[in-house]
């Protein structure tokens, strides 16, 4: 595809229960990031997958969140239990490769509201 | 701990009139700098990088930014802002470590142009 593409754009569910976000990353882009993007707060970085090699999970708040890549390509993001403070945009970005000096390409993001 | 310090949480300005958008960061070692904008209801998308060389950066659509190491500051600045620039302004700050890398994000500057 021409960019990043993420679905649900938005995505209403009720505490407790689990939901699942979806990433198509550029193609041939090695580099996957999911961040969280909440009301007067920057990007909180989650996870990073960078080709094969073992994600960087670093930034996953809780047990609760999980994520993986499946074939280098399309990633999904995983929030079991949800709860009401997990409400926020969830962003997704992919780069031609995990150098710092890379520029991170986003998709539009998943809205989720958790009630 | 890398941080990005964002001053501004808002900065409405006039029409014409020049605007600057203030970075700081903290980082002991070489760091990538980036800005970002995220128009109303879009992704976010690059506006220009600091990588080495030159310390005045231009980017797109007439910003351009300074990178200074011993302020560590990356401040964003336009002459002549238009309507169109109404929008949501990220700095972040890259640094490649041994085990890889981060990009920390700042909280955002939501710059909003008056006619």
């Amino acid at each position: 595809g021409a960019g990043v593409s993420q679905s649900p754009s938005n995505k209403v569910t009720e505490k407790g229960k689990d939901v699942e976000l979806r990433c198509d990353p550029i193609s041939g882009h090695t580099a996957l990031y999911w961040y969280r993007q909440s009301l007067g707060q920057g990007l909180e970085f989650l996870i990073y997958f960078q080709g094969n090699s073992a994600p960087d999970k670093s930034g996953l708040p809780s047990d609760r969140f999980s994520a993986e890549r499946t074939g280098g390509s399309v990633s999904t993001l995983t929030i079991q239990r949800t709860q009401q403070e997990d409400s926020a945009v969830y962003l997704c970005a992919s780069s031609q490769a995990g150098e710092a000096y890379n520029e991170q390409f986003f998709g539009p993001g998943t809205r989720l509201t958790v009630l | 701990a890398q941080s990005v310090t964002q001053l501004d949480s808002q900065v409405p300005v006039f029409e014409e009139a020049p605007v600057e958008l203030r970075c700081n960061y903290s980082s002991s070692v070489s760091v990538y700098l980036f800005w970002y904008v995220q128009y109303p209801n879009q992704g976010l998308q690059l506006l220009l990088k600091y990588l080495s060389g030159s310390t005045l950066v231009k980017g797109i659509n007439g910003f351009e930014a300074e990178f200074n190491k011993s302020q560590t500051s990356f401040h964003l600045r336009k002459p002549s802002v238009h309507i169109s620039d109404t929008a949501e302004y990220f700095c972040a700050v890259s640094e490649q470590g041994t085990g890889g890398f981060k990009t920390i994000f700042g909280a955002g500057t939501r710059l909003f142009v008056k006619a």
